[in-house]
């Protein structure tokens, strides 16, 4: 069984450019969250894909948007960086959408925007 | 609005102490408690978790202890080693399925 991973490990944009993130979930998961952790937070709730639908999104713009593959991989996609995009980008994978209780994270993405 | 507010921002602990950390939330809605450990340039690890049905909850050295009517939680860590020197995160999950962290606690362990 191989766990969650996430690439690009680490990343540097310029502000007003795009981003792609990957997350590639835990073996037999067919839900994935996103969370973005600022240097010395907790994760904030981004938004959930259950089977390729989008299953609760956070308080974050629309130019935060995803997308779950039919093999239950994911991206993150940010439009028009900001500076304050900069952080940790964490995906979790779950068994099961509905009752998503136990959540699995990757080791995250660290963004900075310049 | 911190929807989950954690307590202390750092702890420092002999090694063979005990590490409480602490946390309390507003919303009656949550109904899923996870407490998660997490070590530098890793993710998160699911800990230990507990539902409000239940006022404790014991694996290994680790205890979560909940108290509904007071809307706090705490995880206590018992017989602290320097390897649990890590942040840790408490979390409260809604209806809506959506996760709220507190903001994290430093633990170092100094043997």
């Amino acid at each position: 069984e191989t766990g969650v991973t996430q690439s690009p490990t680490h990343l540097i944009k310029t502000r007003g450019q795009q981003v792609t993130l990957r997350c590639s979930s835990q073996s037999g998961h067919n839900t994935v969250s996103w969370y973005q952790q600022a240097l010395g937070q907790g994760p904030q709730f981004i938004f959930q894909y259950y089977r390729e639908e989008e299953n609760g999104r956070g308080n974050f713009p629309p130019r935060f948007s995803g997308l779950q593959f039919p093999n239950y991989s994911s991206e993150l996609n940010v439009n028009a960086l900001e500076l304050d995009d900069s952080a940790l980008y964490l995906c979790a994978s779950s068994l099961e959408g509905g009752n998503s209780y136990e959540q699995y994270f990757g080791p995250g993405t660290r963004l900075t925007v310049t | 609005q911190q929807q989950v507010k954690q307590s202390p921002q750092s702890l420092i602990v002999q090694k063979g102490g005990i590490s409480i950390i602490n946390c309390a939330y507003e919303n009656t809605a949550f109904d899923y408690f996870p407490w998660y450990q997490q070590f530098p340039g890793k993710g998160p690890a699911l800990l230990i978790a507990i539902r409000p049905d239940v006022s404790e909850k014991k694996e290994g050295r680790f205890t979560i202890s909940f108290n509904k009517s007071a809307k706090q939680f705490s995880l206590h860590i018992m017989d602290s080693q320097p390897g649990d020197s890590a942040t840790y995160f408490c979390a409260a999950l809604n209806t809506g399925n959506q996760f709220y962290f507190g903001t994290g606690t430093s633990l170092t362990v100094i043997p």
